[in-house]
This record gives C-alpha cells, sequence and structure tokens, in this order.
C-alpha cells in the first residue's frame, strides 16, 4: 500500500528565513502523482502543486520551489524568504489508485516576526 | 465562483447518535470525495462518488455511508456515532472521478463534529 511520511512534526523559523519541509513516499505503482496541499486554520486544504511520476523536473513557483527525486522517493518543499502568512499545516499526498489520495501527518510550519 | 461548501461547520452529538454531513460541489464537477481528518493527522479516504455512483472506499466501518444526488452535492451519513469518530470531515471536489493529472481535488473548509 502507499505510504507518506513527513519526518518533520513541527519547524519554527523566524520570518524572512528559508526552510525546507520533506516528504518521502512509498509506492509500487509506476505512474503516480504527488500533491502539497496548505492547511491554514480555517481548516480548508489549499492545492500547492501536482507533479506526475514521469516529470522529474524541478519547479518554482515565486517563493515556492520544489524538489522531485525518484532515485530516492522525495518530494520535497522548500519556501524562501518566508513569511508570517506562510504558517500552517503542510501535506505531502500521493495518489493510490484512481480514486484517493494517501496523505503525510503533516508538517505544521510556524513563522514568526 | 463558489467553491466546496460544507455544511454544518461545527457540530456536537452524543454517542450513538447519527450525523448527516453536507457538501456541495463547485459548479460543473462531477467527482465528490470525503475525507476523515482526526486532530493532528493527515486525512483519510472515506469515499469517493462520480456520476452518482461509488467509485472508491476507504477502511471504514458500514456506520459510514454516503450518496451523492443528481445535482452532484453529496451527503456522508454516520450512525451509531463513537467518541472516535470525533473529527473534520473534508469534502472534495474533482472535475472527473480519477486522480490524473488533470483532475485536481478542491477542498472544502469542513464540518467539525464532536462526539460526547
Amino acid at each position: 500500500a502507499q505510504k507518506v511520511t513527513q519526518a518533520q512534526t513541527e519547524i519554527s523559523v523566524v520570518e524572512k528565513e528559508d526552510v525546507t519541509l520533506d516528504c518521502v513516499y512509498e509506492t509500487r505503482d509506476t505512474t503516480y502523482y504527488l500533491f502539497w496541499y496548505k492547511q491554514p486554520p480555517s481548516g480548508e486544504l489549499v492545492f500547492l502543486i501536482r507533479r506526475n511520476s514521469f516529470d522529474e523536473q524541478n519547479e518554482i513557483s515565486g517563493r515556492y520551489s520544489w524538489n522531485f527525486q525518484k532515485s530516492t522517493s522525495s518530494f520535497n518543499f522548500t519556501i524562501t524568504a518566508s513569511q508570517v502568512v506562510d504558517s500552517a499545516v503542510y501535506f505531502c499526498a500521493l495518489s493510490e489508485g484512481a480514486q484517493k489520495l494517501v496523505f503525510g501527518q503533516g508538517t505544521r510550519l510556524t513563522i514568526n516576526p | 465562483d463558489a467553491g466546496v461548501t460544507q455544511s454544518p461547520t461545527h457540530l456536537i452529538k452524543t454517542r450513538g447518535q447519527h450525523v448527516t454531513l453536507r457538501c456541495s460541489p463547485i459548479s460543473g464537477h462531477k467527482s465528490v470525495s470525503w475525507y476523515q481528518q482526526v486532530l493532528g493527522q493527515g486525512p483519510q479516504f472515506i469515499f469517493q462518488y462520480y456520476e452518482k455512483e461509488e467509485r472508491g472506499r476507504g477502511n471504514f466501518p458500514d456506520r459510514f455511508s454516503a450518496r451523492q444526488f443528481p445535482n452532484y452535492s453529496s451527503e456522508l451519513n454516520v450512525n451509531a456515532l463513537l467518541l472516535g469518530d470525533s473529527a473534520l470531515y473534508l469534502c472534495a471536489s474533482s472535475l472527473q472521478g480519477a486522480v490524473s493529472g488533470a483532475n485536481v481535488l478542491t477542498f472544502g473548509a469542513g464540518s467539525r463534529l464532536t462526539v460526547l
């Protein structure tokens, strides 16, 4: 079965620092999709990025960047020059079959002013 | 445009009672999925419905059931509530039934259920 591990339960940094959130996954599928979601205190999960297993290109979107490495089964997320508004719980997720996502335990990120 | 809307936002029930949670997907989305998120954990898949048919079911007891209506809205029902059912119940909608590159789940803000 699919498994997603986010080993960092909580991270606290000072504003403007760079921070990396780790995600390691396990799957036997050859085709799969990886996702990152942000969950602010309001509760809804906000989609950040989707990656398919055939595309190992790293991606940058503003202050956010993602590093996908199939060799180590990792899909890490870096926030550059963090801001207080980045404070949230971040989830990494992996597709299982066609119907569902398997989520990691989440990393609570706190950005202190 | 309205996102995924869920109701009620908060509710308190006692053990043994029944609860119905409702979800309205984004206009044009035909698939609805339900996830349970216990405090401090990641969401866990409960059901997926597409075109009013159940397409997937997670590892939850038969006390959990759901359905999708012709307008693509959905209900999640939980019978004989247990303390362990206390959680945030998230609904997500998507255009199609398959989790694929073109099909991203958009989540609602959830219904927070407390069982006393």
